[in-house]
This record gives C-alpha cells, structure tokens and sequence, in this order.
C-alpha cells in the first residue's frame, strides 16, 4: 500500500468557515484524488491532480478547490463549509499512467454544525 | 451513463458457508474493475483488478472473476475476519474526469461464528 496519511482525522466546524484537509503521500505517486463518501452513495471524486500544480475537477465539486505544489501533498479547500459537505473524505494516489488501481488514506471525517 | 450496482446491499453468513458477492456494471469502455475492501473507520484496502473476460484473481478465501457484464466476488468457508463492507468500482475509457473510479454503493459482508 502507498503510505498515505490524512490530517486531521477527525473535524468539527461551524457553516461558513473555511476548512483545510491535508494527503500526504510517501510513495512519489504522480497522482492524487479526493473523494467523499456518504451514505446511500458510492464513494464520488471531488477532484484529481494529475501532476504537480495540474488539477482538475471531479463529478462533484461545487464548493471545494484543491491544491498542489508538492508532488507528496494535495490540499482540499472548502470555501465555506456548509451542512451538505458533512462527510467522510478519502485521499487516494495512483502511480502511473500504466497502473489503474488506486490507493486510499484512512479519511477525514468532517462534521460542519 | 456509466453505472456500477452491487447485490446484496448486505449479506449474513455462518462461519464456513460460501457465498458470492455481485458486481454488474453497464459502462462504455472498460479499462478495468477493481475490488476493495472497507473497514468500518477505514478507508478502502485495495484487494484485485480485474482487466479483461475471463480473468480471474484470488487472495486467501476471496477469488474475484470478471465476465463482460458482472464481476464476482466468491468468498469460501468465511470467517468473522472477512466481515467487511466489500466495494466494487470500474475505470472506464474517457470516464468521468478522466482518471476517476465509478464506485457501486458496496455489499456489507457479516459472519458469525
């Protein structure tokens, strides 16, 4: 497995404050992405980075922004948290064009009162 | 649209009594089907990748096989150890942002001793 971690684990915020959640990988995979999980629903891609500094948006991605400057980092941004991005997030990394298969963190889960 | 449904949503056995879990999937293109297994807590533990008809994989009491349509996931003489939320998700060529996995919503997997 790629040794990926997630910061924090755990996240209680208020609606409209703005909130970070941090991948960290150690595998020099190439790329990276961010999912949520809900129930009643499979997990579903925020967004993905593809390299350094090269991002692009997922199926639902109204209310996050990313970011990468570090090929072992990918930031997920919300904007201003609202009750509907209460979740469960999961960073996952990938390692080649040629290797489909996808590696998951431990997830981030977020509640926003 | 591109589509994964797994069945059962949940799944009881008795320790020992072999069972398969179902994957059906109506996509245009696949570059792959993947198979996870999920913790509750956790996040998704890599467990095959399936690539082409035919093709078959195992690990332990799991043996994962694809056809055209469907995957399966056979689980033989389970024990307490193998209840799982058990996830299914395909790559599919052009799919939903690029790189993304279509993710099935996951069989909860129980057995007792």
């Amino acid at each position: 497995d790629a040794g990926i971690t997630q910061s924090p684990r755990h996240k209680v915020t208020e609606t409209g404050t703005p909130v970070t959640l941090r991948c960290h990988q150690t595998e020099n995979h190439r790329y990276m992405y961010w999912y949520r999980q809900d129930p009643g629903h499979g997990l579903r891609l925020i967004h993905y980075s593809y390299g350094v500094k090269d991002t692009d948006k997922g199926e639902v991605s109204d209310g996050y922004s990313v970011s990468r400057s570090k090929t072992e980092d990918f930031l997920l941004t919300l904007e201003s948290a609202t009750s509907s991005q209460t979740s469960v997030y999961f960073c996952a990394t990938r390692d080649s064009p040629a290797i489909e298969t996808q590696y998951f963190g431990p997830g981030t889960r977020l509640l926003v009162l | 649209e591109d589509q994964v449904t797994q069945s059962p949503e949940a799944l009881r056995l008795q320790e020992g009594e072999s069972s398969s879990l179902n994957c059906s999937y109506t996509v245009s293109g696949l570059r792959g089907l993947f198979w996870y297994r999920q913790d509750p807590g956790k996040g998704p533990e890599f467990l095959f990748t399936l690539y082409s008809a035919g093709e078959e994989k195992e690990k332990e009491r799991l043996k994962a096989t694809l056809t055209k349509k469907e995957s399966f996931l056979h689980i033989t003489a389970p024990k307490p150890e193998d209840s799982a939320t058990y996830l299914c998700a395909v790559k599919v060529d052009g799919g939903q942002a690029g790189t993304a996995l279509i993710f099935g919503k996951g069989t909860t997997l129980s057995v007792s001793s």
